[in-house]
């Protein structure tokens, strides 16, 4: 149960490239979210799934798309990179369903991208 | 607009010290508040929550206090360690099954030894 996975660990990029970030979860959870985080600003939502095929924006969406096509994985893309989007990237996953106890609620964090846009 | 607004920023505690770190929400819809502990290098993993039907939950050092009525809730780290040292986030959710958190900008405590 390798949990939550993000590919890749690192990556640096050109101001105009574009790229994929891959998350990948083993829990068979519904819902998934992609958060970016830089010093000083805690974890910032950019695109959430509530389930396969679904997409939503968070409080950060500009310049990022995302995609849910199976339900382990949510891709997050960047067509056009720009320096601003240099950040530490964080995928989580969760439950979801009717509530139970507190633990539904609970989000399940991948290792993080660290990228950089030059 | 920031939904969850934590302080301080850093905080510096002796070993076996009380670290507290505090947060504060306005929105009463918030019924779900989770702490999340974030080691230099990984993602953040879940340490703690409550709900607002009580206003205290404790988990062997860690304590979360709740004051509904002034909408704030704190983190206690009792008999602080040196391995507490890590970065802290408070964060809130809705009933929505969503599940979407609000979460605090984080307070980096390290604990000297």
């Amino acid at each position: 149960n390798a949990g939550v996975t993000q590919t890749p660990k690192f990556r640096v990029l050109k101001t105009g490239q574009s790229m994929t970030l891959l998350c990948a979860q083993d829990m068979n959870h519904e819902y998934m979210y992609w958060y970016r985080q830089d010093p000083g600003m805690g974890l910032r939502l950019i695109h959430y799934s509530v389930g396969e095929g679904t997409t939503a924006k968070g409080e950060v969406p500009d310049g990022y798309n995302v995609s849910r096509l199976k339900k382990q994985n949510f891709l997050l893309g960047l067509e056009s990179a720009a320096p601003s989007q240099t950040s530490v990237y964080f995928c989580a996953s969760r439950g979801g369903g009717l509530a139970g106890g507190s633990s539904y609620n609970e989000q399940f964090f991948g290792p993080g991208t660290r990228l950089t846009v030059l | 607009q920031q939904q969850v607004k934590q302080s301080p920023q850093s905080l510096i505690v002796q070993k076996g010290g009380i670290s507290i770190i505090n947060c504060a929400y306005e929105n009463t819809a918030f019924d779900y508040f989770p702490w999340y502990q974030q080691f230099p290098g990984k993602g953040p993993a879940l340490l703690i929550a409550i709900r607002p039907d009580v206003s205290e939950k404790k988990e062997g050092r860690f304590t979360i206090s709740f004051n509904k009525s002034a909408k704030q809730f704190s983190l206690h780290i009792m008999d602080s360690q040196p391995g507490d040292s890590a970065t802290y986030f408070c964060a809130a959710s809705t009933g929505s099954t969503l599940g979407r958190l609000y979460f605090g900008r984080g307070t980096q405590l390290t604990v000297w030894p």
